[in-house]
């Protein structure tokens, strides 16, 4: 079964504060593609980035980092020096093919996160 | 500008009343999803269309109805079957529906029940 888990419900840290968001994976693919996307206020969710599962690179765009780790099944994402703007809830989500060519996506509870001026 | 459109932004349905939430997109997509989100929850899969006139089941599906009669057209109708049905509803697209591809998502439509 594909399952994300996100075992923080909320986070709020100070402006200028660097904060981590963790998520963590379930599949038995061998090929599956793992996303990060911000949902603000508004509600509508923003894609943030994609990663296949073949490629272990930490990836790194301006304040936003994220770190892949399959020997523990993790896919983290860090925000360094938050901002205000920043508050939203952040969501973690997995594509696995199950044998077929037909995505879906398994998404975890997600992370609000609060940046207090 | 090419995105996804959904509409209306706020719709209240009352008993007993089927209600139908539009979704829009020009990005030349093959692929439509919708998802509810309740509070606190993450978001799940109602239905997903791979090309026109085709579309599948998700997680949730009892109590919605869906057509895929054209590309650009996913509308999803929440009938009088759907016990709950107080949420936020998203719709997304990608280019093929492969598992590879990246969803993006609309703005969204919630629905209040009266």
């Amino acid at each position: 079964a594909q399952k994300v888990t996100q075992a923080q419900t909320e986070i709020s840290v100070v402006e200028k504060e660097d904060v981590t968001l963790d998520c963590v994976y379930e599949t038995r693919d061998t090929t599956y593609y793992l996303f990060w996307y911000k949902q603000p206020p508004s509600g509508e969710l923003v894609f943030l980035i994609r990663r296949n599962s073949f490629d272990e690179q930490n990836e790194i765009s301006g304040r936003y980092s994220w770190n892949f780790q399959k020997s523990t099944s993790s896919f983290n994402f860090t925000i360094t020096a938050s901002q205000v703007v920043d508050s939203a809830v952040y969501f973690c989500a997995l594509s696995a093919d199950r044998g077929s060519t037909l995505g879906r996506l398994y998404f975890g509870r997600g992370t609000q996160l609060t940046v207090w001026p | 500008d090419g995105g996804i459109t959904q509409s209306p932004k706020y719709l209240f349905r009352k008993e007993g009343q089927n209600v139908t939430l539009s979704c829009e997109q020009n990005l030349n997509h093959d692929a439509m999803y919708w998802y509810r989100q309740d509070p606190g929850q993450g978001l799940r899969l109602i239905y997903y269309s791979q090309i026109v006139n085709d579309f599948q089941k998700g997680d949730i599906a009892e109590g919605y109805s869906v057509s895929r009669e054209k590309k650009e057209s996913f509308p999803l109708t929440v009938t009088s079957a759907q016990k709950n049905p107080t949420a936020f509803y998203l719709c997304a697209s990608s280019r093929t529906g492969r598992v590879q591809e990246t969803q993006y998502f609309g703005p969204g439509t919630r629905l209040l029940v009266l």
